[in-house]
């Protein structure tokens, strides 16, 4: 099984500001890597997939990058909005599997 | 709208059983395969079990195998997780799940492994 690592565990950045978030893998998982984003009482919602491709209806301020088992999801100016925990997921080798998470805090 | 809303959730004692229903609406449910993930108090994803559009192929994380058992129903749009021998270790929320289609060719579509749609999960509680 591919183990995901999320750093750092807590992220506080100030509205406005960029923030950056880092997933690394045990193993290369090519470009099959996605971000998600959830808020406290709902559902995960899928912000990346392939690394790099922004789902449909994702802001521009969010980008991914990185392949085979660095990998980086940026947001380049902090809304209120976005405080919210991420998570990264590999999807090359079965089973997926997640990341432990980053929670992006108000500073 | 397109939603995943899940139910039957709630407190059962270790060994027992709970069954875990889905509804989809606002999209093609039967050409999507589906899937649960789970999160405990507190901790990360966990994806628990996929189901093929047709219910012909069934896969299972180790730690659930031969306990839970994904099906759907295709003709009211449901998915659904029977838990037996229900454990301490399996409290969690439950989410379902809509697995991204990589692409559709001669009337069948292929996954990609990640989740594009998911619902606001159910929480499952083991406990005596």
């Amino acid at each position: 099984e591919i183990v995901m690592t999320q750093s750092p565990a807590t992220l506080s950045v100030s509205p406005g500001e960029r923030a950056t978030l880092s997933c690394r893998a045990s193993q290369s998982v090519s470009s099959n890597l996605a971000w998600y984003q959830q808020k406290p009482g709902q559902a995960p919602r899928l912000l990346i997939y392939g690394a790099s491709t922004r789902a449909t209806g994702i802001p521009a301020r969010f980008s991914g990058s990185g392949s085979g088992t660095e990998f980086t999801l940026t947001i380049s100016s902090l809304q209120s909005e976005d405080f919210a925990v991420y998570y990264c997921q590999q999807y090359n080798n079965w089973p997926g599997t997640f990341g432990g998470g980053t929670k992006v805090e108000i500073k | 709208e397109v939603q995943l809303v899940e139910s039957g959730g709630g407190l059962v004692q270790p060994g027992g059983s709970l069954r875990l229903s889905c509804a989809a609406s606002g999209f093609t449910f039967s050409s999507y395969w589906m899937s649960w993930v789970r999160q405990a108090p507190g901790k990360g994803l966990e994806w628990v079990a996929n189901i093929k559009q047709d219910g012909s192929e069934k896969y299972y994380v180790d730690s659930v195998k031969g306990r839970f058992t994904i099906s759907r129903d295709n003709a009211k749009n449901s998915l659904y997780l029977q838990m037996n021998s229900l454990r301490a270790e399996d409290t969690a929320v439950y989410y379902c799940a809509r697995v991204a289609r990589l692409y559709c060719s001669g009337g069948s579509c292929y996954p990609a492994w990640y989740f594009d749609l998911w619902g606001r999960g159910t929480l499952v509680t083991v406990s005596s």
